[in-house]
């Protein structure tokens, strides 16, 4: 099974809305991924999650919130939202160690209004 | 942070043509994977080839991790090969900071 399993595959919220994007996977991956991808432009980075810790941030507004409660399991909490952070939201998982191949979930498509 | 450009931006073909995408990266990498991106956002793994050839199909590609270079050739296209290609890389220095390519857009008509 090489599946990571994104929930929900769209969302649309207003900008004072809470709402959060869920991602697992059963593969015993140790590290997870949140990638956002807007039109045109390839995926782009958000946070890594190493062995249940947070390993990088590349400098995302505190508007985004990772939570990752075990080692299947990557939140991305979503709060006060701009219309231009709509896009398209991929979860991804790999063993963790550099050198092995990684998996993408479908994605979550988010509109922000 | 290391750079990854792909060529061609666009490609066009009939169905049944062969065609060749090329990925540059400006480091060295410990890890370099091929995706292709359905039109319903998916990514969908094709190769993982940090150095060396691997075939799987009408699909082939082949790493030349000295000269920092990947090539994917699709034989004998069909319409369901379109769709964006991307190439995505880890530096060496950059442990779990996957870097994507800038894509190929490929188009391939009846």
């Amino acid at each position: 099974d090489t599946e990571v399993t994104q929930t929900p595959k769209h969302l649309v919220m207003g900008m004072t809305n809470k709402k959060s994007l869920k991602c697992e996977q059963h593969m015993g991956h140790r590290a997870m991924y949140w990638y956002k991808q807007k039109a045109k432009k390839p995926p782009e980075l958000m946070f890594v999650y190493s062995y249940e810790k947070l390993s990088i941030n590349e400098s995302v507004p505190s508007r985004f919130s990772p939570e990752c409660p075990n080692s299947s399991l990557l939140n991305l909490h979503l709060h006060a939202l701009q219309p231009e952070d709509s896009a398209l939201y991929l979860c991804a998982s790999s063993p963790g160690r550099t050198g092995n191949t990684i998996y993408f979930g479908e994605g979550s498509w988010l509109t922000v209004v | 942070g290391i750079q990854v450009e792909q060529s061609p931006p666009d490609l066009i073909l009939q169905e049944g043509a062969n065609s060749t995408l090329r990925c540059n990266f400006s480091d060295s990498v410990n890890n370099l994977q091929w995706f292709h991106q359905n039109p319903w956002g998916q990514l969908i793994n094709l190769f993982y080839i940090p150095s060396g050839t691997k075939q799987n199909g009408r699909l082939s590609a082949t790493t030349v991790a000295t000269e920092r270079y990947s090539l994917l050739y699709i034989s004998s296209s069909q319409t369901t090969d379109s769709g964006v290609y991307f190439c995505a890389v880890i530096n060496s220095g950059g442990y779990q900071k996957v870097t994507f390519g800038t894509g190929t857009k490929l188009q391939v008509i009846p």
